[in-house]
């Protein structure tokens, strides 16, 4: 069964630095998502991306964020200077174009800013 | 987007069949309903989704009265890997747009 990869699992950073995450959605999805959840809060909605431009952002999606679909198979969401609320577990989602699809979720990347 | 309101958590042993309402009472006509399973540090993973009436997969059944005002999840036998929380989101083409997550169903499965 196809599913949305994502890396790194883990990562740790410095407050202050840049961190990549990355996805990689089901093959002929066109809708991407990214989602964070902070440890023992609720699942929150970052951005959601369609024919290479945002569709929708939340307000948390501020400046230091950005997403990007480098090439036809990576989906990356990028902070440019971490901070320590940026702790959290992010996840990538996929959707394809049906009139009934759902959304569906990568593994995650546990994101550690100290 | 239509509120939902469920059980923040709930508690059932192996085997039994586990029923899960929300309710939505202000749910839109073009608005349909899924549910999501969520394991610790795992993203959410869909479980079903439907509009009226009685939806059925592998894995569980969806229940949707008529008025459609709420809905329930049924799990037949579970077992200590259902152990997980619950979501159920409610919205028209929602599957394009964000996803709201409430605070979810805490289901604990003991032995």
């Amino acid at each position: 069964e196809p599913e949305v990869t994502q890396t790194p699992s883990h990562q740790v950073t410095q407050m202050g630095q840049e961190v990549i995450l990355r996805c990689v959605p089901i093959s002929n999805h066109l809708y991407f998502y990214w989602y964070r959840q902070i440890l023992g809060q609720k699942v929150e909605f970052l951005v959601s991306f369609y024919n290479n431009e945002i569709s929708e952002k939340s307000e948390i999606f501020d400046d230091q964020f950005s997403v990007e679909r480098p090439d036809g198979s990576n989906f990356t969401l990028k902070i440019r200077s971490t901070k320590l609320e940026d702790s959290a577990m992010y996840f990538c989602a996929s959707m394809g174009q049906g009139i009934w699809e759902t959304q569906y979720f990568g593994p995650g990347t546990r994101l550690l800013v100290l | 987007l239509a509120k939902t309101t469920q059980p923040i958590s709930m508690d059932s042993y192996e085997g039994q069949e586990v029923n899960i309402t929300c309710s939505h009472n202000n749910i839109a006509t073009n608005d349909y309903i899924t549910w999501y399973q969520q394991f610790p540090s795992q993203g959410p993973r869909f479980i079903i989704q439907g509009y009226k009436t009685k939806v059925t997969n592998e894995v569980a059944s969806l229940f949707i009265p008529a008025d459609r005002k709420s809905s329930t999840l049924s799990l037949p036998r579970v077992s200590l890997s259902d152990t997980a929380v619950y979501y159920c989101l409610v919205g028209g083409d929602t599957g394009r747009r964000a996803l709201t997550f409430g605070s979810g169903t805490r289901l604990q499965v003991q032995p």
